[in-house]
């Protein structure tokens, strides 16, 4: 089964910066991925995923991520971070030929005015 | 557009109490899961249903039991509520349960068991 790493439980970003949030994932076969963004006593939603099109797949508000299969990982950015960006992210993985999605641990972001 | 509904949003319970929490979607979906989260662990996999008619375990099956009603709706079982089952459970679906499929959520239901 999949394992996927998040690293950084909180990332505090200043609004305007970076948004770099970082995800690795086990398998040596590339799996689909997932970027899934939750708000504060709400469900997750769907930011981008990876099925093996492109390698850098575009998302919603800004947001994108890069499939490095070399480095086994998929890890999502936003060039400038906006107040409501402030959320909780999950990165998860499905082996082809599965159907079950593996979740990360979640990085909380943080923006600083 | 309510996507996928569950009730209730909140409830409390003793140990020992039984509880059924109820997810409904409306997309016409396929699939359809069930998630608890807790601080620091992400969303694990409780039970899933890839097709009406069909259940399976997830990552953490004890305890539980569910029902997939119809294809609309799949219902979770608490049969004797424990403590560690405090936690946040999420219903999901999905059009097809192939794994380039995105999820849809609902919004929780948020669970104390005292």
């Amino acid at each position: 089964a999949q394992s996927v790493t998040q690293l950084g439980s909180h990332v505090s970003v200043s609004e305007g910066a970076l948004v770099l949030l970082r995800c690795n994932y086990s398998s040596s076969v590339p799996p689909y991925l997932f970027w899934y963004v939750q708000y504060p006593n709400q469900g997750l939603q769907l930011l981008l995923k990876y099925t093996s099109a492109a390698t850098l797949v575009k998302g919603i508000n800004g947001f994108e991520a890069e499939f490095k299969k070399s480095e086994t990982s998929f890890h999502l950015t936003k060039p400038s971070a906006h107040m409501s960006d402030a959320a909780e992210y999950f990165c998860a993985v499905s082996d082809r030929g599965d159907y079950k999605l593996s979740f990360g641990a979640g990085t909380t972001v943080t923006v600083r005015a | 557009n309510a996507g996928v509904t569950q009730t209730p949003k909140f409830q409390v319970l003793k140990t020992g109490q039984s509880m059924t929490l109820q997810c409904a979607q409306d997309m016409n979906h396929n699939s359809m899961y069930w998630y608890r989260q807790d601080p620091g662990m992400g969303l694990r996999l409780i039970y899933y249903s890839a097709s009406e008619g069909t259940t399976d375990k997830g990552e953490v099956p004890n305890g539980y039991n569910v029902s997939r009603l119809n294809k609309r709706e799949f219902s979770l079982r608490l049969e004797s509520a424990a403590p560690s089952q405090t936690s946040v459970y999420f219903c999901a679906s999905s059009a097809f349960p192939q794994g380039n499929q995105p999820q849809h959520f609902g919004d929780g239901t948020r669970l104390s068991i005292l």
